[in-house]
């Protein structure tokens, strides 16, 4: 069955510095696709990045990249050089090929200080 | 090009009573999808529908929960009853496609306050 763990559900950065968000998944396909959301306090749920199973290059979209380790299956979301206003939770995601269902973990929840 | 619509944004029902959720997909987008917030937890898959069909609905409760995506007018998710362990956040999601790579794009969410 699919799963997906993120173990830090709260951190903190200083504002201009990198932070690292970790995930990691669980699946016996082959074929699947990462994704992570960001859900400010508003509410709503923000597609940042994408990632295939089958992608050679690690996804990258302006100030956010994903670290993609197939070997242990990893993708960890790094943010570059905070804003205050990345102040969010941030849920790591999965689909299967063929799949419909998306599998989402707990979610960390990053503090960005001033 | 309007995103998801969902409404309303904000939902108050007694016990007892019945909550109709609404969510309009993206132009273009046949494909469906809800899910619930609990507070403080990631989302959960409820049920994915394509016009007219439910596809899969293996992540609804077996009582109290329905939904439907007509072939005019929003999809509508229906719990009769409320009781207060169905107070979260309901997200509606819709793509153009299903698949891996599919980015399902999510409405703002309806709030349900069951009192």
């Amino acid at each position: 069955a699919q799963k997906i763990t993120q173990t830090q559900p709260g951190m903190f950065v200083q504002e201009k510095e990198a932070v690292t968000l970790d995930c990691t998944y669980d699946t016996s396909d082959q074929s699947y696709g990462l994704f992570w959301y960001k859900q400010p306090s508003s509410g709503e749920m923000i597609f940042l990045i994408y990632q295939g199973s089958y992608d050679e290059q690690n996804a990258t979209e302006g100030r956010y990249s994903l670290n993609f380790q197939k070997a242990r299956k990893s993708a960890n979301l790094v943010i570059s050089a905070s804003q205050l206003g990345d102040s969010a939770m941030y849920f790591c995601a999965m689909r299967e090929e063929g799949g419909f269902k998306t599998i989402f973990g707990a979610g960390t929840r990053l503090f960005v200080k001033a | 090009n309007a995103g998801v619509m969902q409404n309303p944004r904000h939902l108050v029902r007694r016990r007892g009573q019945e909550a109709r959720l609404r969510c309009s997909p993206m132009k273009g987008h046949s494909h469906v999808y809800w899910y619930r917030q609990l507070p403080e937890e990631g989302l959960k898959f409820m049920v994915y529908l394509q016009k007219e069909n439910i596809i899969d609905e293996s992540g609804m409760p077996k009582e109290r929960f329905s939904a439907e995506f007509p072939k005019e007018g929003p999809s509508i998710l229906r719990i009769q009853q409320v009781v207060r362990g169905d107070s979260a956040a309901y997200f509606c999601a819709s793509s153009w496609s299903r698949g891996r790579g599919t980015e399902a794009f999510f409405g703002q969410g309806t709030r349900l306050t069951v009192v």
